[in-house]
């Protein structure tokens, strides 16, 4: 079962805009991961933010996590058409779930981003 | 730093038929996870190994199984092949192991289609 949702399901915006993605999720983490998926290839991997952290950012992506709200965000900036892909959050439960968490990360049912020339 | 590579890229099989899929980790990475990716069911984690050893199962019949080799390298095996084992399976590593708050690389995937 998916761990939360994300929001919105689709983005379409004009190259240069700004685009933010939203991600909830139910249990308590240890991580949270983002990752970028073009037309049903591999996952890669874009940004960790771990749960005693709010904010990081990595050239132009900033992510922000609330874990009060159980909540995160993904903002692009300055986007581009080569940013047309699905982008997923992934939490990663870790201690807090024991054994059961080996290896395994939850995903959400990921946006799809589509950024018009 | 060669990435997580999977083989085959493609399969096509018949319903009742098994299938083996391959999975070499990132060198140096003992933990190697699998996932199954279905447009109504998203991303599902199948299972997790680490050192030959399973460590985590996720909610998936019996007919799905897999293994580690001592170089870390993972199969999956499928067996008794249904249309709805039609997916993407992803191959992922990590090095957990030293870094409990290290991220995931993944493979391209395998395409598999069941007719």
């Amino acid at each position: 079962s998916q761990q939360g949702e994300e929001d919105p399901q689709a983005l379409s915006i004009q190259e240069g805009e700004n685009a933010t993605m939203n991600c909830s999720y139910k249990t308590s983490i240890n991580n949270l991961q983002w990752y970028r998926q073009n037309s049903g290839r591999g996952l890669v991997h874009l940004i960790l933010i771990r749960s005693n952290e709010r904010e990081k950012h990595s050239g132009r992506l900033r992510v922000t996590l609330d874990t009060s709200k159980k909540s995160s965000s993904l903002l692009i900036t300055a986007s581009r058409a080569a940013d047309t892909a699905s982008y997923f959050c992934a939490t990663d439960a870790g201690a807090n779930a024991g054994g059961t968490s080996y290896g395994k990360l939850t995903f959400g049912q990921g946006t799809i981003l589509t950024v018009h020339p | 730093k060669a990435g997580v590579t999977q083989t085959p890229r493609y399969l096509i099989k018949t319903r009742g038929q098994q299938v083996t899929l391959s999975c070499s980790p990132i060198s140096g990475h003992r933990s190697v996870s699998w996932y199954q990716q279905t447009p109504g069911q998203g991303l599902q984690f199948l299972f997790e190994y680490f050192s030959e050893t399973q460590r985590n199962k996720g909610n998936f019949p019996g007919r799905f199984s897999g293994r580690q080799f001592s170089n870390s390298r993972s199969e999956m095996n499928v067996s008794t092949l249904e249309l709805g084992d039609s997916a993407l399976y992803l191959c992922a590593s990590s090095n957990e192991d030293r870094d409990p708050n290290t991220e995931a690389f993944f493979g391209q995937g395998t395409r598999l289609t069941v007719v």
